[in-house]
C-alpha cells in the first residue's frame, strides 16, 4: 500500500536561515510523482514543487528544492533563506502514474519563521 | 484565469439533510478530484474521476457520491450527512498530459462543512 509519512508535526526556523521539511514514502509503483504544497492560515493549497520518479536531477523552484533519495525513498523539501511569510503548514504528496489520479497526502508539518 | 471554484464556501447542515458541493474548472483538465482535510490526517481522497463519465474511490469515499456528466463540473454529493463527516472539502484538477510542471494539481479554495 502507498503511504507517505512526514515525522516532523513542527517545526522553529530563524529568518533568513535554511530549512528541510522530511518526508519519506512507500510504494511498489514504478512511475510516481512526489509533490509539495503549502497551506497558509488563509487555508488554500498552494503547489510548491514536483519531482517525477525518474527524474533524474532533483527539482527547484526559486527558494525550494527538492532532495529526491529514491533508493532512500525519501523527498526532502528544502527552503533557502526562511521568510515569515513561509510560516505555513506543509503537505508532501504523492501520486501514482499508473493508478489514474489516485493521491495520498502526509498528514503536514506546521513551519514557523521567527523573526 | 485559470482556476477551480467551489460552492458554497462554507455551510452549515443538520444530519441526514441532503447536500451538493459544486467544482468547476476552466481549464479543460481531464482529471478531477475530492478530497478532505482533518486535524493531524492532512488530505484524503474521497473520490476521483479521470475523464467525463469515469469516475473511482479513493481512500475514504463511504458516505459520498460524485458524478462527471461534464469535463469542467464535478459535484460531490453527500446524501444523508452526517455529523463525521464535518470537515474541509477541496476540490482539484489536473491535465492528462504532465507539463513542464510535472502533473500538477490545482486547487479550489476549499468549502468548510460543519453537520449538527
Amino acid at each position: 500500500a502507498q503511504k507517505i509519512t512526514q515525522t516532523q508535526p513542527g517545526m522553529f526556523v530563524q529568518e533568513k536561515e535554511a530549512v528541510t521539511l522530511d518526508c519519506t514514502y512507500d510504494t511498489s509503483d514504478p512511475s510516481y510523482g512526489l509533490f509539495w504544497y503549502k497551506q497558509p492560515s488563509s487555508g488554500e493549497m498552494i503547489f510548491l514543487i514536483y519531482q517525477g520518479s525518474y527524474d533524474q536531477q532533483n527539482a527547484t523552484e526559486g527558494r525550494y528544492s527538492l532532495n529526491f533519495q529514491k533508493a532512500r525513498k525519501s523527498a526532502n523539501l528544502v527552503i533557502s533563506a526562511s521568510q515569515l511569510g513561509d510560516s505555513a503548514m506543509y503537505f508532501c504528496a504523492m501520486s501514482s502514474n499508473t493508478g489514474g489520479f489516485k493521491t495520498i497526502f502526509g498528514a503536514g508539518t506546521r513551519l514557523f519563521v521567527k523573526a | 484565469e485559470a482556476q477551480v471554484t467551489q460552492n458554497p464556501r462554507y455551510l452549515i447542515t443538520v444530519t441526514g439533510k441532503k447536500l451538493t458541493v459544486t467544482c468547476s474548472q476552466n481549464m479543460n483538465h481531464e482529471y478531477m478530484s475530492w478530497y478532505r482535510q482533518d486535524p493531524g490526517l492532512g488530505l484524503r481522497q474521497i473520490y476521483y474521476s479521470m475523464n467525463v463519465e469515469v469516475t473511482d474511490k479513493g481512500d475514504v469515499p463511504e458516505g459520498y457520491k460524485v458524478s462527471r456528466k461534464e469535463k469542467r463540473n464535478f459535484p460531490l454529493i453527500l446524501e444523508s450527512p452526517s455529523p463525521n463527516q464535518t470537515s474541509l472539502y477541496f476540490c482539484a484538477s489536473r491535465p492528462r498530459v504532465s507539463g513542464s510542471n510535472g502533473e500538477t494539481q490545482y486547487f479550489g479554495p476549499g468549502t468548510r462543512l460543519l453537520v449538527l
